[in-house]
């Protein structure tokens, strides 16, 4: 089935060493995107790709940046990961820029710092 | 600002029984709203979006919404809840583009 897959799905590292969460989909969208959960909490765009293009959030901490090689592999990653950075990381894509077009989610990536 | 409000942070209903859980708006122009499930420890799953046209929506999974525009709501609804409905459930607008806006989400528990 068509999906977006998101390894791996439990990532532990310490803190301050930097981490990189990576993201497929076999969708084909234009459109990728990486949220931030914390514990039950709503899910926080940090920033999106379409296409190429890179959208970041105003409120995106300069500690997360993120990589598109292609349409189907997207990478966040973390450069010196704090203890608040602990969450539920989330890709997501849609298959455009059209605000009518639903978002497919990966399981996500728990990341715990030690 | 584009918003979604969710009024309560818990749902409990018992199996079998209709299920509602509530979604207010405070979008400019026509509003596209969603609504998503997210089990224990799994990404979200779309459930079903308004658009326009037709002010009850049918989704997923049994899932329907009732779009009103004179009192800004969006509940999501079921007829007959199950055990597995048991989730977290999230209301969403879109801002400029494609970005989505989050309510805060409602858990709901149906119990057997």
């Amino acid at each position: 089935d068509a999906m977006v897959i998101q390894n791996p799905r439990y990532q532990v590292t310490q803190f301050g060493k930097p981490v990189t969460l990576s993201c497929s989909q076999t969708l084909n969208h234009n459109v990728m995107y990486w949220y931030q959960q914390k514990s039950s909490q709503a899910p926080k765009l940090l920033f999106h790709y379409y296409d190429k293009d890179f959208n970041n959030e105003a409120d995106t901490p300069d500690n997360f940046q993120s990589r598109r090689p292609n349409t189907s592999f997207c990478f966040l990653d973390i450069r010196s990961p704090g203890l608040g950075d602990a969450a539920m990381y989330l890709c997501a894509t849609s298959r455009a820029t059209e605000s009518n077009q639903p978002q497919h989610f990966g399981d996500g990536t728990r990341l715990s710092i030690l | 600002a584009q918003s979604v409000a969710q009024p309560e942070d818990q749902v409990k209903v018992a199996e079998g029984n209709p299920l509602t859980v509530k979604c207010t708006y405070s979008v400019s122009g026509n509003p596209y709203l969603f609504w998503y499930v997210q089990y224990p420890n799994r990404g979200l799953q779309f459930l079903l979006k308004y658009i326009t046209g037709d002010n009850l929506v049918k989704g997923s999974y049994g899932f329907e919404a009732e779009f009103n525009k004179s009192q800004t709501s969006f509940h999501l609804k079921k007829p007959s809840a199950l055990v597995s409905d048991s989730a977290l459930y999230f209301c969403a607008t879109t801002k400029a583009g494609t970005a989505l806006i989050f309510g805060k989400g409602t858990t709901l528990s149906v119990s057997s």
